[in-house]
């Protein structure tokens, strides 16, 4: 069955620097997403794009925040210059079709550290 | 805004016990209902959906009904087992178009004993 994968598994940082995260979303889908998850809180929607553009985004993606589809199949979020309050779970999803009813799935996540 | 709301945990159970997690959520449009479980070290899986009033979603035992009357979508299993222990999260999802990220509860942790 295909599936979202996201590398690396966990990221540690030092505050300041740049982070890429990355995402491989199933190969037929065409919506993608960006969620993150602070340990012991909820999840919480960054970022939706589609045909290369950012759709929707959350006061939380703010300009330390930006998302690219370099090619064809990866997926990648970028955090310009990481703060202790970026350490969380990120999480990517995707989505084949534009219909509310249709499922968003979800990789297995990125942890990020920033120290 | 969009919101959910779940009933805090740790949810404590014993093996074979009935569990129920309430959720209930509040939308501007007319949404589509989620429950996802994060298994631990593992990301999101979704469990179960329903996309209009009085569908009822269900999947490994587990069932929930879209009531549109009390904005409510509770998880129900009649007789959890150890392996259903997770983190279950309810979430909506309340716009077309594609550009819609979905809206979480806080998730709700449960513990299942032998």
């Amino acid at each position: 069955e295909p599936e979202v994968t996201q590398t690396p598994s966990h990221q540690v940082t030092q505050m300041g620097q740049e982070v890429i995260l990355r995402c491989v979303p199933i190969s037929n889908h065409l919506y993608f997403y960006w969620y993150r998850q602070i340990l012991g809180q909820k999840v919480e929607f960054l970022v939706s794009f589609y045909n290369n553009e950012i759709s929707e985004k959350s006061e939380i993606f703010d300009d330390q925040f930006s998302v690219e589809r370099p090619d064809g199949s990866n997926f990648t979020l970028k955090i310009r210059s990481t703060k202790l309050e970026d350490s969380a779970m990120y999480f990517c999803a995707s989505r084949r079709s534009s219909q509310s009813t249709d499922t968003q799935y979800f990789g297995p996540g990125t942890r990020l550290t920033v120290l | 805004g969009n919101s959910v709301t779940q009933m805090e945990g740790p949810v404590t159970l014993s093996e074979e016990a009935f569990l129920t997690i309430n959720c209930t959520y509040t939308a501007t449009g007319y949404p589509s209902l989620f429950w996802y479980v994060q298994y631990p070290g593992e990301g999101l899986q979704l469990l179960l959906k329903a996309t209009k009033a009085d569908d009822k979603g269900s999947n490994k035992g587990f069932e929930a009904t879209y009531r549109k009357e009390t904005t409510s979508f509770h998880l129900e299993k009649g007789s959890v087992q150890v392996s259903d222990s997770a983190v279950y999260f309810c979430a909506l999802s309340d716009k077309g178009g594609g550009a819609d990220g979905l809206t979480f509860g806080k998730g709700t942790h449960l513990i299942i004993q032998p």
